[in-house]
């Protein structure tokens, strides 16, 4: 069955450190990845799109590296701070976006 | 551009009723999606439009869900009769073209709570 897997469903790290986040699938064949960021009681908001034929992407603090031999992207935020604490998803694209159930990131000072 | 608008933002209501819900998406965009989150199941595709026409709809759970797009700028998803386990938060995102940069953008979800 096709599945999108999200290392842990919490994440706690101390400020400045760079968080690393996992998104694997399985049965899945997706042009692109994208990531996306959620806050509590909002709807996801856009962040990273890698293509399949991409191996790294990096937006300021952001990067995200896509493997399609492992079937694994990895998203990282370097120099953490409190304000990157929120749920962070994964998506594939393949004829519609499917997420991940995400990592609850928590970023303390 | 105002994002994608849903309505209403909260409902509570007893089992049995009939709800609707309702998104404007971006003007502009061809896709658009309605999704559900849980706790337990996280983000799940329910249905897709493509240009208003319904493209995938087996993420529908059963037939008290219905979903209809009747023009480009407006599309509803119906929930009946609702039941307590329907309890969850629904978004509406649309999406450009394949030229577009395929960003999906989500409205601010729907709370639905069924007591």
């Amino acid at each position: 069955s096709q599945k999108i897997e999200q290392n842990s469903e919490a994440l706690n790290i101390q400020e400045g450190k760079t968080a690393t986040l996992t998104c694997n699938y399985t049965n899945y064949s997706p042009a692109y990845l994208q990531w996306y960021r959620q806050d509590p009681g909002r709807g996801p908001v856009f962040l990273l799109l890698i293509r399949e034929n991409e191996k790294e992407k990096r937006k300021e603090r952001l990067k995200v590296t896509f493997d399609t031999t492992l079937k694994q992207s990895l998203f990282h935020i370097t120099a953490s701070q409190p304000a990157d604490s929120a749920t962070y998803l994964c998506a594939l694209h393949v004829n519609d976006m499917r997420f991940g159930a995400g990592t609850r990131l928590t970023v303390k000072p | 551009d105002a994002g994608v608008i849903q309505s209403p933002r909260h409902e509570v209501t007893e089992m049995g009723q009939e709800v609707t819900l309702r998104c404007k998406p971006i003007s502009g965009h061809d896709y658009l999606f309605w999704y559900r989150q849980t706790m337990m199941r996280g983000l799940e595709l329910l249905i897709y439009f493509n240009n208003n026409v319904p493209i995938d709809d087996s993420g529908m759970p059963e037939d008290r869900f219905s979903a209809k797009m009747p023009n480009a700028s407006f599309s509803t998803l119906k929930i009946q009769p609702s039941e307590p386990r329907d309890s969850a938060v629904y978004f509406c995102a649309s999406r450009g073209g394949p030229n577009s940069g395929n960003t999906i953008y989500f409205g601010e979800g729907s709370w639905l709570t069924v007591v």
